[in-house]
Parts: structure tokens; sequence; C-alpha cells
């Protein structure tokens, strides 16, 4: 078992929807990341929390230390969401190696 | 700023060559880190720098893999000789070195070995 759980794989939505992504882990974190990556491939860091909610633009991040639950909100999404988002976490032990999740491929239609 | 600089941006090689990746990291930043990324295990710490020095290489897959940082401004990754399945994008990052601190990744190297 991966020690961070990314869900869903995969997600269809259309312009305008909702969108909710959600990350799990089994390890003590200090951090927990939010990153993106468009089809060129290029990699983006959104949010670093370690507790409660964050907000950037339409971007919403939130993280349950309790429950070692986040999860990464898009409101009125549009197509240039369209990327894979990857959920990454800094343990208490060696915080600065990330471990990344498998990632949710994100697609918003027009 | 520029951002990480990463060169080249693609590689194709035969199996059995060397083959070189190198990464400049953004100014001011005293950490460095190599990942790969491959379809089959997602993104992978291979090795991080902090000040110039290897701190953690336990992610490097085996002998064939070495990388360096002879300063804070650049940094190597080399596999010799290379295999098929070393086929995948690799991607540096730096940040400040902090406990927690984001890190800012370069746009990466496509290798292809055939």
């Amino acid at each position: 078992k991966n020690e961070v759980e990314q869900s869903p794989q995969n997600l269809t939505a259309q312009e305008g929807e909702f969108i909710t992504i959600n990350c799990s882990y089994s390890v003590g974190i200090s951090a927990l990341h939010w990153l993106q990556q468009h089809p060129g491939g290029g990699i983006v860091s959104l949010f670093m929390l370690s507790s409660g909610k964050k907000k950037h633009g339409r971007l919403i991040a939130t993280i349950n230390i309790q429950e070692k639950h986040s999860s990464l909100h898009i409101t009125a999404s549009h197509p240039r969401d369209s990327a894979v988002y990857i959920c990454a976490v800094s343990p208490i032990q060696g915080a600065q190696k990330l471990v990344f999740g498998q990632g949710t491929r994100l697609t918003i239609n027009p | 700023d520029a951002g990480v600089i990463q060169s080249p941006r693609h590689e194709v090689t035969e199996m059995g060559q060397e083959v070189t990746l190198r990464c400049k990291p953004i100014s001011g930043h005293n950490s460095l880190f190599w990942y790969r990324q491959t379809m089959m295990r997602g993104l992978e710490l291979l090795i991080y720098f902090n000040n110039n020095v290897p701190i953690d290489d336990s992610g490097m897959p085996e002998d064939r893999f070495s990388a360096k940082m002879p300063n804070a401004s650049f940094s190597t990754l080399k596999i010799q000789p290379s295999e098929p399945r070393d086929s995948a994008v690799y991607f540096c990052a730096s940040s400040i070195l902090a406990v927690l601190s984001e890190q800012y990744f370069g746009p990466g190297t496509r290798l292809t070995v055939t």
C-alpha cells in the first residue's frame, strides 16, 4: 500500500463544476503539498499546508491532520484547469524528502 | 528569475551510452533535488543536496546512477551505462534550505534509451 493515496485517479467534468480531489496518507507529516502538472510536463507547487485551509483564487486546499486527509477543491472549473494534480507529503522524519501520490488526471470539458 | 534550468530538454540515446543531465537551481536556493517520473512509479526522489553536499541518495536505483553538485549553481545526474528501463522524465527542483520549504521544479528532461 502506498503511503500517499489519491482519489479519484481520473476525473472528467464540465466547465463550471465544483471539483474535489482527495488525498489520504499513512505517515506522520510536517506538511502536505499540492502540485499541478500541465500536459506540457511542467510541475508547479500550488499549496503547502500543515493545518486548516488555504485559498488561492479558485483553488482551496484543506487538511485534517487527525484524519490524515487533505482535499483540493476547484470552484467554477475551467478547461485550463485540466492537468494532473499531485499530492505529496513531507514526513516528520526527513521533511525535505517528499513522498508523492500517483496523481489525479483532471479533464474539464467546455 | 529564470527559474530552475535543465538541459537537455530531450535526450535520445542508445543502450550502453553515457547520459548526463544538467541542472541550474534558482539563485539563492541551497537545496537541490533530483526526481524521476515514470508512468508505472510516478514521481520518485533520487537524491538531494544541501549546500552542495549529498544528504540522501537512497533513491538512486543502482550504481549506474551518480550525481554531483560541484558548486551552488550547477548539478549533474549521470547514467553510465544507460538501459531502456532508465527511460523517464527527470526533474530537478530547488528550494531554500529549511525543514519546510516549497520546491520549485525545472521543466524536466525526457530521456529515451533505445
